[in-house]
C-alpha cells in the first residue's frame, strides 16, 4: 500500500518570496510521483513528474521537485512565487503493481501582494 | 476544445433523484476515472475503467455507478442521490503505459439539498 502525507495545508507567502510545499510519501516499493496544481474553478493539471534518473526535476512554470528517497519526501519549491501562483497543490504517489496514484490532501498556496 | 470534456459543469438537485455526470474525452486514452474531491480531503477515487470492458470500484463507490459506453466516455451515476454526495466531482483519463500521469477535465460542482 501507499500513502501520501502534504504536510501543510495552507501556505501563505508574500509574492517574490520563495515558497516550498511538502509532500512525505511512503511506499514499500519503487514510486513514481507527480505534484499537480488547481486554479479556481479547473480540474488539476500536472506540474512535474519524477519517474526515475535525476532527483531534481523541473516543471512548468518555474517550479522544480527533488525526490529524496532516504527521507521519503518530494517537496515542491519555487524561488520566488508570483500572484498568479495562488492554487491548490496535490501531490501523487503511484508504483508497484498499482496503475493508480495516491492524492495527498493538498496544500493551498495563498501569494499575498 | 478540451481534452477532457464534463457535462453538465454545475448542477443542483434534491435528495432523492437520479443524477448523471458525463465525461468525454478526445485523448484516445483507454483509462479512465472518477474521483470526488471534498475539501480537506483531496481527491477520492470512486470508479475506474482501464478499458470498455472493464469497470472497477474504487475507494469509495457506495452510493455510486458507472458505465463506459465506448473508449471515450465514462458516465457516472447516483441513483439516489443524497446531501452528503455534494461535492465537486472530476473525470480523468490516462494512457495505457505505466507511470503515466492523469488528465482532468474541469468538474462538476453537484449540490444535492
Amino acid at each position: 500500500a501507499q500513502s501520501v502525507t502534504q504536510l501543510d495545508s495552507q501556505v501563505p507567502v508574500f509574492e517574490e518570496a520563495p515558497v516550498e510545499l511538502r509532500c512525505n510519501y511512503s511506499s514499500s516499493v519503487s514510486v513514481y510521483l507527480f505534484w499537480y496544481v488547481q486554479y479556481p474553478n479547473q480540474g488539476l493539471q500536472l506540474l512535474l513528474k519524477y519517474l526515475s534518473g535525476s532527483t531534481l526535476v523541473k516543471g512548468i512554470n518555474g517550479f522544480e521537485a527533488e525526490f529524496n528517497k532516504s527521507q521519503t519526501s518530494f517537496h515542491l519549491r519555487k524561488p520566488s512565487v508570483h500572484i498568479s501562483d495562488t492554487a491548490e497543490y496535490f501531490c501523487a504517489v503511484g508504483g508497484g503493481g498499482s496503475y493508480i496514484p495516491t492524492f495527498g490532501r493538498g496544500t493551498s498556496l495563498i501569494v499575498h501582494p | 476544445d478540451a481534452d477532457v470534456t464534463q457535462t453538465p459543469r454545475n448542477r443542483i438537485t434534491k435528495t432523492g433523484k437520479r443524477i448523471m455526470l458525463e465525461c468525454s474525452q478526445t485523448k484516445g486514452h483507454d483509462r479512465m476515472y472518477w474521483y470526488r474531491q471534498d475539501p480537506g480531503l483531496g481527491l477520492r477515487l470512486i470508479y475506474y475503467s482501464f478499458d470498455v470492458k472493464d469497470i472497477n470500484k474504487g475507494e469509495i463507490s457506495d452510493g455510486y455507478s458507472v458505465s463506459r459506453q465506448a473508449q471515450a466516455k465514462f458516465s457516472l451515476s447516483l441513483e439516489s442521490a443524497i446531501p452528503n454526495q455534494t461535492a465537486l466531482y472530476f473525470c480523468a483519463t490516462s494512457d495505457r503505459t505505466r507511470n503515466q500521469p492523469q488528465h482532468f477535465g474541469d468538474g462538476t460542482r453537484l449540490s444535492i439539498l
